[in-house]
């Protein structure tokens, strides 16, 4: 199976830009993870999704950022509009459906998003 | 709600050294314990993970780590490190109350030297 798939890799973009960051979860996985890496605050979980359902958005930064999950195999970060401080690289990661607490989080390989 | 603490930005240190990443975390209610790794360019890894039982855990790669509850601790250890292990190391705990909400320190930059 292939992992979770993030696209783009990589994304530069100007001041003001609308910016979308894709992700494809693994077949049979059903809870979908948005987190973002910088150096000051490290790894910070923005939203999390399970069955489709957004459970918990309490990390996500302001307004300009939203989540969508329109299907069970596929998710969508949107930032609008984007600002040099969003710089950073964000990860999707999901959890195989039916699985107990303490399970294991399989991570994409991120997109790293310059805000110029 | 929880927290963690990784007590190291950055470790470097000889090749064939021991190595310890220190974790502390806090939380109201019990957790589940995980070291991810983070090799460049790439997503996290599992390394190993607490669950229950016995409180020395082994993973991947020759690591270890001991969960001390009442320290509110769960340090990494390697006794030999390679070149191949320098990376990011992740510490992360999710509460057992239920949800996946997986929460992460800031990372520790292992450094191996030649």
């Amino acid at each position: 199976d292939a992992g979770v798939i993030q696209s783009p890799r990589h994304e530069v973009t100007e001041m003001g830009q609308e910016v979308t960051l894709r992700c494809k979860l693994i077949s049979g996985h059903n809870s979908l993870f948005w987190y973002r890496q910088t150096m000051m605050r490290g790894l910070e979980l923005l939203i999390y999704f399970n069955n489709n359902v957004p459970i918990d958005d309490s990390g996500m930064p302001e307004d300009r950022f939203s989540a969508k999950m329109p299907n069970a195999s596929f998710s969508t970060l949107k930032i609008q509009p984007s600002e040099p401080r969003d710089s950073a690289v964000y990860f999707c990661a999901s959890i195989p459906a039916g699985q107990s607490l303490g399970e294991k989080l399989f991570f994409g390989s991120g997109t790293q998003l310059s805000v110029l | 709600a929880q927290s963690v603490t990784q007590l190291d930005s950055q470790v470097p240190v000889f090749e064939e050294a021991p190595v310890e990443l220190r974790c502390n975390y806090s939380s109201s209610v019990s957790v589940y314990l995980f070291w991810y790794v983070q090799y460049p360019n790439q997503g996290l890894q599992l390394l190993l993970k607490y669950l229950s039982g016995s409180t020395l855990v082994k993973g991947i790669n020759g690591f270890e780590a001991e969960f001390n509850k009442s320290q509110t601790s769960f340090h990494l250890r390697k006794p030999s490190v390679h070149i191949s292990d320098t990376a990011e190391y992740f510490c992360a705990v999710i509460a057992n109350t239920g949800g996946f909400k997986t929460i992460f320190g800031a990372g520790t930059r292992l450094f191996v030297k030649a």
